[in-house]
């Protein structure tokens, strides 16, 4: 598999301010790379796709200029959130692809006052 | 959209009982499932994935079933251990697990392993 990190762990913002999550890769060049938003108790949603290189893709009903992403080398990938609000408050978890499956971050709990 | 859902929120069993964790899905164009363990606080864990020429699959304590007649998927965990109390999500794909498939989630079923 494919180890990855994230950093922070754990955020708590003010209402307003801009949140950047850190995506690592720590065996694996990868080119793209995928964000999710998990609320308690449910599921995981992806929300982007990071491609090194070139913009991100959105999902539907995701916002790119809220949730900015940044894949500048194969080995990181940054989400943005900019002005957060309450509602953004959520686990925020990314991925990384190879050839043997999809392997997860340990995932950044954002909440914001 | 199409979906994935699970049959029971919340599963107990007793230390040393087999577990049974069950996954419908309607996407009938679906061929590659896996299963995730997902523990409080953390991100997922892969467990097991099966593509769908497969019909049973097995690993390390654990055997994923599909049976595309109805589209149901399950994971079996032998021996259940303390250790393997989490949420347990099923996930599934269209895109033949190649390397630009997007994976689409279950509900997830939290399971608790009484000692």
């Amino acid at each position: 598999g494919a180890v990855v990190s994230q950093h922070p762990s754990r955020v708590i913002c003010k209402s307003g301010t801009s949140v950047k999550i850190e995506c690592r890769s720590l065996d694996f060049q990868a080119t793209t790379m995928f964000w999710y938003r998990q609320f308690p108790k449910q599921s995981l949603m992806l929300m982007a796709t990071s491609n090194e290189g070139s913009k991100a893709t959105y999902e539907q009903g995701v916002e790119k200029d809220k949730f900015l992403i940044n894949h500048a080398s194969l080995t990181l990938s940054t989400l943005t959130v900019t002005s957060a609000h309450p509602e953004d408050s959520s686990f925020y978890i990314c991925s990384v692809r190879t050839a043997a499956g999809e392997y997860f971050g340990p995932g950044t709990r954002l909440t914001v006052l | 959209g199409e979906s994935v859902g699970l049959h029971l929120p919340t599963l107990s069993v007793q230390e040393g009982d087999n577990s049974i964790i069950n996954c419908a899905y309607s996407n009938s164009a679906s061929d590659y499932f896996i299963w995730y363990k997902q523990e409080s606080g953390k991100g997922p864990q892969f467990i097991i994935d099966i593509r769908s020429n497969m019909d049973k699959r097995q690993g390390q304590r654990v055997t994923v079933l599909l049976n595309k007649t109805v589209k149901h998927l399950s994971l079996q965990i032998a021996a259940t251990q303390p250790g393997d109390s989490a949420v347990y999500f099923c996930a599934e794909t269209s895109g033949g697990g190649g390397s630009n498939y997007k994976l689409t989630f279950g509900k997830g079923t939290l399971l608790t392993v009484n000692p």
